[in-house]
């Protein structure tokens, strides 16, 4: 079974500096996604970033990167020039890549806050 | 285009009680996954719909069922609610195209239920 560990509850950053969130995770496949997902106190997941396992390359979304250890199997964000609507729960999630599996597999998350 | 959109907002039952949770995916999507978020919790998969079927089911008991139609919306159903039902209900919709890799999960603001 696949489970994601997020073991940090709550991090603190300051306005306009950076921040990483750790994340790791345990599969026996080989082929998968894995996803940083932000939920706002709006509740909605809104997808951040995601890193297709069989690309080397890190993925970067403006602001946001991530740091993909895959022997390590491990899954860390970095949030640079941190805005305070950066402030919410983030999430660290798993999927396999192919076939009718495609449930999602969640860490238990980690509340970000930040100081103006 | 409508994203995820889910009924009612919030919802308030007593023990013993059962509730009806609806989804109607994003348009274009056509199958319907359920999570249950617990307070300070990462979403856990539930089941997820998929031609009008349950195609994967988490470690959830029978209590909870679902249902998908024509329109590839789906219904979420809790019979003999506990205390421990309280939760956050998410639904996320994808399009699944067998033989090729699955699309982008997305995820509706939920349905906030507490039983009492």
């Amino acid at each position: 079974a696949q489970t994601v560990t997020q073991s940090q509850p709550e991090m603190s950053v300051q306005e306009a500096e950076t921040v990483t969130l750790s994340c790791t995770y345990d599969t026996s496949e080989s082929d998968y996604y894995l996803f940083w997902y932000k939920q706002p106190p709006s509740r909605q997941m809104i997808l951040v970033i995601r890193q297709e396992a069989y690309k080397q390359q890190n993925a970067t979304e403006n602001r946001f990167s991530v740091n993909f250890q895959k022997a390590a199997k491990s899954f860390s964000l970095k949030i640079s020039d941190s805005q305070l609507g950066d402030a919410a729960m983030y999430f660290c999630a798993y999927r396999i890549r192919t076939g009718a599996n495609s449930k999602l597999t969640f860490g238990k998350g980690i509340t970000l806050s930040v100081r103006p | 285009d409508a994203g995820v959109t889910q009924s009612p907002t919030h919802l308030i039952k007593t023990r013993g009680q059962q509730v009806t949770l609806r989804c109607s995916p994003k348009s274009g999507h056509d199958t319907v996954s359920w999570y249950q978020q617990a307070l300070g919790q990462g979403p856990q998969f539930i089941f997820q719909y998929y031609e009008e079927e349950e195609r994967q089911r988490g470690n959830f008991p029978d209590r909870f069922s679902g249902h998908q139609f024509p329109n590839y919306s789906s219904e979420l159903n809790v019979n003999a609610l506990w205390l421990g039902d309280s939760a956050l209900y998410l639904c996320a919709s994808s399009l699944f195209a067998p033989g090729t890799v699955n699309t982008e999960a997305f995820f509706g603001q939920g349905t906030r239920l507490t039983v009492v």
